[in-house]
């Protein structure tokens, strides 16, 4: 079974600049997850998406940060315009349901903001 | 609400010997809890999971933690550790209800050190 997807693995942008991410979960899972990881800190949820819909956006910060899953899979997660604190590793997971059940993760995306 | 605290942030011991990793939680419901597993540039892996059966867990590579809920903790435990443990773990609750409900809260981590 393949498991999460993540892309690109590494990303450096100045300041004031956009970035997206993307994410593919593992085929069947109907939810998928967004966390940021700070370094020396555990992962924050973002963003939590049942199917296409949203279940969790509280710790969004939705005046720069949105993501979307239009078609129910793949998801992709844009900041724009990026900070020098939004440095960190974006982490994408998906679980066959909400709920408290097991939660597969990728890879991440280490962004990196100058 | 629900809340994590891993006592330790680094944890050192040499190969062979037991493997302890502290943790204690908070939950308005009667909670989940995992441990997982980070190893340098990899993704986050399971180790194992309390849902409320047996309150001794088993997990992956010899780890096992044990619920105790007069305590409210969930401490790792390993009887001898090996060189590959050497990675940062994460203990993660998750609520049965509420407005949190099913929602991973994680500690801020513990880096695990093996020496030779």
């Amino acid at each position: 079974e393949a498991g999460v997807a993540q892309s690109p693995r590494y990303k450096i942008i100045e300041k004031r600049q956009s970035v997206a991410f993307w994410c593919n979960p593992i085929s069947g899972h109907a939810t998928l997850y967004w966390y940021q990881q700070i370094l020396g800190q555990g992962p924050k949820l973002l963003i939590q998406f049942q199917n296409n819909g949203v279940v969790d956006d509280s710790q969004l910060p939705k005046d720069r940060f949105s993501a979307e899953r239009l078609k129910g899979v793949d998801s992709t997660l844009k900041i724009q315009p990026a900070k020098l604190e939004d440095s960190a590793v974006y982490l994408c997971a998906s679980s066959l349901a909400g709920g408290p059940n097991e939660q597969f993760f990728g890879p991440g995306t280490r962004l990196t903001v100058l | 609400a629900q809340s994590v605290t891993q006592l330790d942030s680094h944890v050192s011991v040499s190969e062979g010997t037991p493997v302890l990793l502290r943790c204690n939680y908070s939950s308005s419901y009667s909670p989940s809890l995992f441990w997982y597993v980070q190893h340098p540039n990899k993704g986050l892996q399971l180790l194992l999971k309390y849902t409320s059966a047996a309150t001794l867990v088993k997990g992956i590579n010899g780890f096992e933690a044990e619920f105790k809920k007069s305590e409210t903790s969930f401490h790792l435990t390993k009887p001898s550790a090996h060189m590959s443990d050497a990675a940062e773990y994460f203990c993660v609750v998750s609520q049965s209800g509420g407005t949190s409900y099913g929602k991973l809260t994680f500690g801020q981590g513990t880096i695990l050190t093996v020496h030779p």
